[in-house]
């Protein structure tokens, strides 16, 4: 069975531009979530889906956009790019998203750069 | 909200055992995470805790205690491939969101 897959795998942008990253969850995961992860720090919640609503959302400005699709894949949307957006964009698929015994399982993420 | 902590780095040698020890602060509790993440790469799950003691899988093992909001990853016989960062997670809440700490970096030498 796939995994979690992410693309584009590199991204190289410049400031003020807008970006799409997309995401398929594991087969049979209903729940999508985004995380942002700057170098040497652990990984920050951005949104989650579940059933293509907004479940969830980080401490991220309104820059940051995001939906998810009938057949559950997703997109992150951010627009107005700045140089502190450079990171590595995670997307984690789960069956439901919350509650105990509900494991998360990380894409290969998409490293973008903003220039 | 939640807190959690971990050191930064951790250094052993090829063959040995290390120990990363992980604190957490949480309002709500619904499981312990332990990811391994190389360099340039995503986080890859390792284990999973939600009760109370130790779960073992192969060379790598993790405890939970609830009552003191701590865990550790125990990684045995190391190898250079072992070199790494060991995240831990706990959640997910009900909004869906994991809290990360901000990494152990693992060096193993030969």
């Amino acid at each position: 069975d796939a995994g979690v897959t992410q693309s584009p795998t590199h991204l190289i942008k410049t400031r003020g531009q807008q970006v799409t990253l997309r995401c398929s969850p594991i087969s049979g995961h209903k729940s999508v979530s985004w995380y942002q992860q700057v170098l040497g720090q652990g990984p920050q919640f951005i949104f989650q889906y579940y059933e293509k609503e907004e479940r969830g959302r980080g401490n991220f400005p309104d820059r940051f956009s995001a939906r998810q699709f009938p057949n559950y894949s997703s997109e992150l949307n951010v627009n107005a790019l700045l140089l502190g957006d450079s990171a590595l964009y995670l997307c984690a698929s789960s069956l439901k998203g919350s509650g105990t015994n509900e494991k998360l399982f990380f894409g290969s993420g998409t490293q973008l750069s903003v220039l | 909200g939640q807190n959690i902590d971990q050191p930064t780095e951790m250094t052993a040698t090829e063959g040995a055992i290390v120990q990363i020890n992980c604190t957490y602060q949480t309002s709500g509790f619904n499981g312990l995470f332990w990811y391994q993440q190389h360099a340039g790469e995503a986080p890859t799950f390792l284990s999973y805790n939600v009760l109370d003691g130790l779960e073992e899988k192969g060379r790598f093992s993790s405890f939970l205690s609830r009552s003191k909001g701590y865990s550790y990853l125990l990684l045995k016989e190391l190898q250079m491939k072992d070199s790494a960062s060991y995240l831990c997670a706990v959640g997910p809440d009900s909004w869906g969101k994991l809290q990360f700490g901000a990494g152990t970096q693992v060096v193993v030498t030969p």
